[in-house]
């Protein structure tokens, strides 16, 4: 089946500091790749997506390269802010032809920004 | 445009009773997705709808169920309450008819079960 690693947290980092969170996936056919993020108390939103090799999805300084050679799309950004704390999920859906409507999550990493 | 709203926010339950969550999702959108979050097993599929047909539906027992109504309306209900179900359930929205896994969720309604 369908399925998301990303590393665990909890991270910490002063502001300023870059910032990379792993995400490895296991798929059937051609899945679209997402991050989405959740603020203290706030419902997940979608921070950046992939939908094919190569692809490099970016917002908000974020940016993440859907690698399918090893099955990857890590999460960077090279100055985070204090307003960058928060939960971080990696998450897959398969190939958009399928009749699978469900996003497949990792368990998520907590990132702490420290001024 | 007002965001996927999600009553009640906080809600306390017993061992036992029934419960029943609504979400209102962003106007226009069809697609309405439900996911529970708890910390040891993170989010988890519970189930999707479209135009009122149930399209999809996650590994959960059939205390776990849901409806969609003709104004894209959606409601999941959780029977027989057991201590396990404390979670933040989120409800998500999208379009519909495509499966393009952006979902713009609510804030959730946060169940504990005494």
């Amino acid at each position: 089946g369908n399925s998301v690693t990303q590393m665990e947290g909890p991270v910490t980092l002063s502001e300023e500091a870059f910032l990379t969170i792993n995400c490895t996936y296991t798929a059937t056919g051609y899945p679209s790749l997402f991050w989405y993020v959740q603020y203290p108390g706030e419902g997940l939103q979608l921070l950046l997506k992939a939908t094919k090799a190569d692809d490099k999805g970016s917002n908000k300084g974020f940016e993440a390269t859907y690698r399918k050679e090893t099955t990857s799309f890590h999460l960077e950004k090279g100055s985070v802010q204090v307003s960058d704390s928060a939960v971080y999920f990696c998450a897959l859906i398969r190939d958009p032809l399928s009749n699978d409507y469900k996003l497949s999550f990792g368990a998520g990493t907590t990132v702490t920004v420290r001024a | 445009k007002a965001g996927v709203t999600q009553t009640p926010r906080y809600l306390i339950k017993t061992r036992g009773q029934q419960v029943t969550l609504s979400c209102s999702p962003i106007s226009g959108h069809r697609s309405v997705s439900w996911y529970q979050q708890t910390p040891g097993q993170g989010l988890q599929f519970l189930f999707e709808y479209f135009s009122e047909t149930q399209r999809n539906k996650g590994n959960f027992p059939g205390r776990f169920s849901g409806r969609q109504f003709s104004n894209s309306r959606s409601e999941m209900n959780v029977s027989t309450l057991e201590l396990g179900d404390s979670a933040l359930y989120l409800c998500a929205s999208t379009k519909g008819g495509k499966n393009t896994g952006e979902l713009f969720f609510g804030e959730g309604s946060r169940l504990t079960v005494l």
